[in-house]
């Protein structure tokens, strides 16, 4: 059973619009969020982090807003570009790292 | 700085046969990672180590996995035999003590079972 759950697998978006990446977890327990990048035929790179303690977390053009009493994060990416043209893992810390199965973000010209 | 550096990129078995991969983590990265990735899902965490140590291995399936770092540096993770369910990408990744938010991967290895 996902514990993690990104349920749209892919979604495009036109370039310079923002992108909103959307992820939701099961266990209220869980306190730290990760998003997680990947190109094709490499690893993921971390992205971005968020505490519990707080709802919001900026870094650039990369924000991620945390809903804690819905059970919801999301990632906003701003404005978007064509190398962010990529998978985008949201993950929980457990204390193990717990992925989702990604969303594919496609940055249209 | 180096990345994570594994190897084999990609290989190709037959079912019930064995395979190896090979893996060198970040330089002074004292935590290593196995993760393993199937078309269409995110990676699982098949074994982590600390130092040359195991932390956690609860999702390793040990009638047929076996994962070692005996020097606390490299680490191999081997199947045998393999079966078609195993067919995925092999990740690893480490990160320092205390920096298991971000772990830095391994471009990965593609294992075929056919």
């Amino acid at each position: 059973d996902q514990q993690v759950k990104q349920n749209s697998p892919s979604l495009s978006v036109q370039e310079g619009r923002i992108s909103i990446l959307n992820c939701d977890y099961t266990n209220s327990m869980f306190d730290y969020f990760l998003w997680y990048k990947k190109y094709p035929a490499e690893g993921p790179t971390f992205l971005i982090s968020i505490s519990s303690i707080k709802d919001k977390n900026e870094d650039g053009r990369f924000t991620v807003f945390l809903n804690k009493s819905a059970k919801h994060l999301s990632l906003h990416i701003v404005p978007s570009q064509p190398g962010d043209s990529a998978v985008y893992f949201c993950a929980a810390i457990t204390p193990e790292i717990i992925f989702g199965k990604g969303t594919r973000l496609h940055i249209l010209p | 700085e180096a990345g994570v550096a594994q190897s084999p990129r990609y290989k190709i078995i037959e079912k019930r046969q064995s395979v190896a991969f090979w893996c060198n983590p970040i330089s002074g990265h004292a935590t290593l990672y196995w993760y393993q990735q199937i078309l269409g899902q995110g990676p699982k965490l098949l074994i982590q180590f600390q130092n040359n140590g195991v932390v956690d291995d609860s999702q390793l399936p040990k009638d047929r996995f076996s994962a070692e770092r005996l020097k606390g540096v490299d680490s191999t993770l081997k199947i045998q035999p393999a079966k078609l369910e195993d067919s995925a990408v092999y990740l690893c990744a480490s990160s320092l003590i205390g920096g298991e938010e971000k772990l830095f991967f391994g471009s990965g290895t593609q294992l075929s079972v056919l």
